[in-house]
């Protein structure tokens, strides 16, 4: 069974720019998970997503924002990047209901803001 | 979600047990304990999880004390690709609302596989 996939692994954009990442789960997984990871703050979760609708979200700016498609793709975007958004976003898909499943995460997205 | 604790390094001989602690003292009834680790570069990696039995599996042990206020996830036999951050999260998983999807991750414990 194929992992989680993310697009791209890498991505340099400028200040005031936008930005949008690529998830596609384990096939099966009906929820994904967003998290940030930086040196300074180590890794924190941005929302998640079940069957299309934002079931959870973390406590960042509304710059960030995401949505998930009906084949359980998601992608999320960061508008007015700033220079502490350069950070490693990882994604992450389980199935989401039905008691403890593990998270199976990605390789993530490295994100530089020059 | 309950706050753990670990300790920030270990070191372990290659071939030898690894065996890493995890407080948890405020865990609540519905919590079970995770176990991942990131080698680096990489995203995290699941390991193993329980709520009060002892768990195996290919990778791991997973030890939980009687009174469920520590743990302790063991490598049987390190080897070098061991080296990596391993946390230790307490998470209630799908019970709804704030724990939906969310794992809150600490700082974990690095450790260091020497040959």
């Amino acid at each position: 069974k194929a992992g989680v996939t993310q697009t791209p692994r890498y991505l340099i954009k400028t200040r005031g720019q936008q930005v949008t990442l690529s998830c596609s789960p384990i096939s099966g997984h009906r929820s994904v998970s967003w998290y940030q990871q930086t040196p300074g703050q180590g890794l924190q979760f941005l929302f998640e997503y079940f069957s299309e609708t934002q079931r959870n979200k973390g406590n960042f700016p509304g710059r960030f924002s995401g949505r998930q498609f009906s084949n359980s793709r998601s992608e999320m975007n960061v508008s007015t990047l700033e220079l502490g958004d350069s950070a490693l976003y990882l994604c992450a898909s389980s199935q989401g209901q039905g008691g403890h499943q593990p998270q199976h995460f990605g390789d993530g997205t490295r994100l530089s803001i020059l | 979600d309950a706050k753990t604790t670990q300790p920030p390094s270990m070191d372990c001989a290659e071939g030898r047990a690894a065996n890493l602690p995890c407080n948890h003292s405020t865990i609540s009834g519905n919590e079970y304990v995770y176990w991942y680790r990131q080698i680096h570069s990489q995203g995290p990696q699941y390991i193993i999880h329980g709520l009060k039995n002892n768990e195996t599996n290919e990778m791991a042990s997973l030890i939980i004390t009687e009174d469920r206020k520590s743990s302790t996830l063991i490598l049987p036999h390190a080897t070098l690709r061991d080296t990596a951050v391993y946390y230790c999260i307490a998470d209630k998983a799908n019970a709804g609302g704030t724990s939906y999807g969310k794992l809150t991750f600490g700082q974990g414990t690095i450790l260091t596989v020497h040959p």
